[in-house]
């Protein structure tokens, strides 16, 4: 079954490193998105992507880098990482043509923790 | 002002009750209402979407979107303990860019 997949699903860092998280669907969708998920603030989108080599800021994307070498993968990268950067990270993706319209299908989730 | 507002919640009710869920939204050009719902520790999944205004009912689902009043509402019936989720709801302008526009979340737990 097609599927979209997250690694690490855990991950503690400390402050100043560069960490670097996956996404990989196998639904061959041209949309991928990067939210964060925190208490209070919902979904909260990062970064997005409608095709290779296509990336797009959110609302939310500084300290944050994309990525989009081929259409399954679309990984995020946090250049120095800070403690405000701990938090449930979400990818998804979606293609207008398939599925209810606009609908995302999400992944499980990283749970990064900034020491 | 956000483009989506929610009540974060959280709500608790008895098993069986009816449960009111609801978002208001201030352009009045977006078009699809969705609702997700995600369990503890997992990634959002779509439970309804709508188009326009009106009423879909899927099973204990009813969601209604008011677009007169920027107004949209998900009601589930006979409310079960494996209800109990944080529920999303979810917006896409007029223009098709694939964003989503979710609100806060609310978290629900049916009690038995």
């Amino acid at each position: 079954d097609a599927e979209i997949t997250q690694s690490p699903r855990h991950k503690i860092t400390e402050t100043g490193r560069q960490v670097t998280l996956a996404c990989h669907q196998t639904w061959n969708h041209n949309n991928m998105f990067w939210y964060r998920q925190d208490l209070g603030h919902g979904l909260r989108l990062i970064h997005y992507s409608y095709g290779v080599h296509d990336t797009n800021k959110g609302e939310v994307s500084d300290g944050y880098s994309v990525s989009r070498s081929n259409t399954e993968d679309l990984p995020l990268t946090l250049e120095s990482a800070a403690s405000s950067q701990t938090s449930v990270y979400f990818c998804a993706s979606s293609d207008p043509g398939r599925g209810a319209g606009n609908e995302q299908f999400f992944g499980p989730g990283t749970r990064l923790t900034v020491l | 002002q956000k483009e989506v507002e929610q009540d974060p919640g959280p709500l608790s009710v008895p098993e069986g009750a009816i449960v009111s869920l609801n978002c208001t939204y201030s352009n009045s050009a977006f078009q699809y209402f969705m609702w997700y719902r995600q369990y503890s520790r997992k990634g959002p999944e779509l439970l309804m979407y709508t188009y326009s205004s009106g009423n879909k009912e899927d099973g204990r689902f009813t969601a209604q979107v008011d677009k007169s009043s920027k107004y949209i509402s998900l009601f589930i019936r006979d409310s079960q303990p494996s209800d109990s989720a944080t529920y999303l709801c979810a917006i896409h302008g007029s223009s098709n860019t694939g964003k989503l526009i979710f609100g806060q979340g609310t978290t629900l737990q049916v009690k038995p």
